[in-house]
């Protein structure tokens, strides 16, 4: 199993611009999220889903949207980049509701300039 | 949510016993207690999870006292691999979404 994986590794967008960062796992995993962490912090949920065609907010989700069309993948749209969204991203899944065990993939470092 | 308490940073000798304590005062009965590790510019990856009293797993020791107001995270013989920030977090019973904090950030020396 490949797990969570997530492209782009890295990514540099200029302020105003559009773009998908993508998250598929191979677990067969009910829910998937989206966190951001910025430097020096703990992550801070995005957006998240508790399965194929279910998405809902998590504690930061201005300015990104989610859509789940199927169990492996969960994109995450940032609409009209900003610098304050300078970050490094992680999705992340697990297995049903019991989300104590969540796997985690090697993350996008984004530059919005 | 109960809110978790734990030291910014701690500093270790490798080949000693390293505890990590976190306090969570308002932690309800049907919180559960989950401790994750995060090396450098890696997704976080679940250590051990508890209720109450200790469990144990192949990584780390995990000991709740009976008020379950604070946990205990316990690394036997870290080396410098083991230099990583851990995160303690309550987590409710059924819960989808996890809360992290800054976490204490464990540096071992050689």
């Amino acid at each position: 199993n490949a797990g969570v994986t997530q492209t782009p590794k890295f990514q540099v967008l200029k302020t105003g611009q559009s773009m998908t960062l993508q998250c598929a796992q191979d677990m067969n995993h009910e829910y998937m999220s989206w966190y951001r962490q910025d430097p020096g912090m703990g992550l801070r949920l995005i957006h998240y889903s508790v399965g194929a065609g279910i998405t809902d907010q998590g504690e930061v989700p201005n300015g990104y949207n989610v859509s789940r069309s199927t169990t492996e993948d969960f994109p995450l749209r940032l609409l009209s980049a900003a610098p304050s969204q300078t970050s490094v991203y992680f999705c992340a899944s697990s297995r049903g509701t019991s989300s104590y065990e969540q796997y985690f993939g090697p993350g996008t470092r984004l530059t919005v300039t | 949510l109960a809110k978790t308490t734990q030291p910014i940073s701690m500093d270790s000798y490798e080949g000693q016993e390293v505890n990590i304590t976190c306090s969570h005062n308002n932690i309800a009965t049907n919180d559960y207690i989950t401790w994750y590790q995060q090396f450098p510019s890696q997704g976080p990856r679940f250590i051990i999870q508890g209720y109450k009293t200790k469990v144990t797993n192949e990584v780390a020791s995990l000991f709740i006292p009976a008020d379950r107001k604070s946990s205990t995270l316990s690394l036997p013989r870290v080396s410098l691999s083991d230099t990583a920030v851990y995160y303690c977090l309550v987590v409710p019973l059924g819960a989808n979404n996890l809360f992290f904090g800054t976490g204490t950030r464990l540096t071992v020396i050689p």
